[in-house]
């Protein structure tokens, strides 16, 4: 079975302090993908990664970075974090470049900025 | 670009009760199409998938068919039982991204 392990499952920050998330599969996937869930809202894509060094925008990148120095690992990072990246960060992989396989998800982090 | 909208919850049903959790999708071609499940404190599980029209996918009793005509992919359990309880999500691809794309979940509440 794909394994996804998140680091934290609970982290509570200052706003201000620079957060890491971090996320690592140990199934080879190529593909890595961070997202945020709040309430009403589903998930939304912040980045993702096809490939080591590899990184692209999702749809909400703003005040987020990531790092995929290792094919197994993807890090998300928030500069300075704020009040309104209180959220649930799930992360995800899959294998392949069709575009249609399905996505295996971390038991995610709980993030509270204050 | 690819979307999909389901049902707004929460769905509060009694033990034993038939569930249907509706779905739609806007899309270009005809991709695979998902359902993830969320309990509480967890992360998303892969519920069930249709590769194709006319699929039916199916896992712990839950059913979906991959209807092209009203490009739907309905959720249906004949008999929930309280462990059901939790979010679930109709997802399908990102239009030009490996990433997919997930519609807002419906919170299933099953009383005992």
């Amino acid at each position: 079975d794909v394994k996804v392990t998140q680091s934290s499952r609970y982290l509570v920050k200052r706003t201000g302090e620079k957060v890491f998330l971090e996320c690592v599969q140990d199934m080879d996937h190529e593909n890595m993908f961070w997202y945020r869930q709040d309430p009403g809202l589903g998930l939304r894509l912040i980045y993702f990664s096809y490939d080591v060094k590899m990184k692209e925008k999702g749809d909400i990148p703003e005040g987020y970075s990531v790092s995929r120095e290792k094919k197994e690992r993807f890090s998300l990072i928030l500069e300075s974090a704020s009040t309104n990246q209180t959220s649930m960060y799930l992360c995800a992989s899959n294998p392949g470049v069709a575009g249609n396989s399905p996505l295996h998800f971390g038991n995610g982090t709980r993030l509270t900025v204050t | 670009g690819n979307s999909v909208t389901q049902m707004e919850g929460p769905v509060t049903l009694s033990e034993e009760a038939f569930l249907t959790i509706n779905c739609t999708y806007t899309a270009t071609g005809y991709p695979s199409l998902f359902w993830y499940v969320q309990y509480p404190g967890e992360g998303l599980q892969l519920l069930l998938k249709a590769t194709k029209a006319d699929d039916k996918g199916s896992n712990k009793g839950f059913e979906a068919t991959y209807r092209k005509e009203t490009t739907s992919f309905h959720l249906e359990k004949g008999s929930v039982q309280v462990s059901d309880s939790a979010v679930y999500f109709c997802a399908l691809p990102d239009t030009g991204r490996r990433a997919l794309t997930f519609g807002s979940g419906t919170r299933l509440q099953v009383q005992p």
